[in-house]
């Protein structure tokens, strides 16, 4: 299967702060990512979708100015979250499809806490 | 929004028991996929059945799909203390597009 990874895997950070977590698709190429976020015990719900070459298309209820997604090329997909605060910390995961598989490859994901 | 629903919630059993995961879903879909994920962790690929598939094996895993009943099992034969995991099902409805996941089963095998 495909490999995904994700950069850093944690990081704790204080509120207010701007935490960039890295995605990337190691061994081919991705016009479109999706971002997860994962509260504790809970589901994972998608954020947006991340587009090579076009902004992200978000979910309802995620805000595009707090979670920029950039997606500047066909292996690397970025999600800054902006201004940080607590109720931010949870785990992000994000990841790839390669049509031919018709499954998705998950990054390891990135656990941020906000203190 | 979510698109479906995981039963139980939570599942104790002893080791070498056979547990049985089931998912219910809402709209049409084309294919239904199994993860797992240890606590903390990425999630691992289980098994996908296509929309047109009834049912699947891979391993000690088996899957069924209902999609007049829109709900798939999953069962883990022979489960093992390793198996402790959540597992949740995933549906979507094109390629590329991304999945909806239901909330999960949280399993506990114990030894």
């Amino acid at each position: 299967g495909a490999v995904v990874s994700q950069h850093p895997s944690w990081v704790i950070c204080k509120s207010g702060t701007s935490v960039k977590i890295e995605c990337r698709s190691l061994d081919f190429q991705a016009t479109t990512m999706f971002w997860y976020r994962q509260f504790p015990k809970q589901s994972l719900m998608l954020m947006a979708t991340s587009n090579e070459g076009s902004k992200a298309t978000y979910e309802q209820g995620v805000e595009k100015d707090k979670f920029l997604i950039n997606h500047a090329s066909l292996t690397l997909s970025t999600l800054t979250v902006t201004s940080a605060h607590p109720e931010d910390s949870s785990f992000y995961i994000c990841s790839t499809e390669r049509s031919s598989y018709n499954e998705q490859f998950f990054g390891p994901g990135t656990r941020l806490t906000v203190l | 929004s979510q698109q479906g629903e995981e039963d139980p919630q939570a599942l104790s059993i002893q080791e070498g028991e056979n547990a049985t995961m089931n998912c219910s879903y809402k709209t049409s879909i084309n294919n239904l996929q199994w993860y797992r994920q240890n606590s903390g962790r990425g999630l691992v690929h289980l098994i996908l059945i296509r929309s047109n598939e009834r049912e699947k094996h891979s391993g000690r895993l088996r899957v069924t799909l209902d999609t007049s009943k829109k709900s798939s099992s999953l069962l883990i034969t022979a489960s093992r203390a390793a198996d402790t995991a959540s597992y949740f099902c995933a549906t979507d409805d094109t390629g590329n597009t991304p999945l909806v996941f239901g909330k999960g089963t949280r399993l506990s095998v114990i030894a």
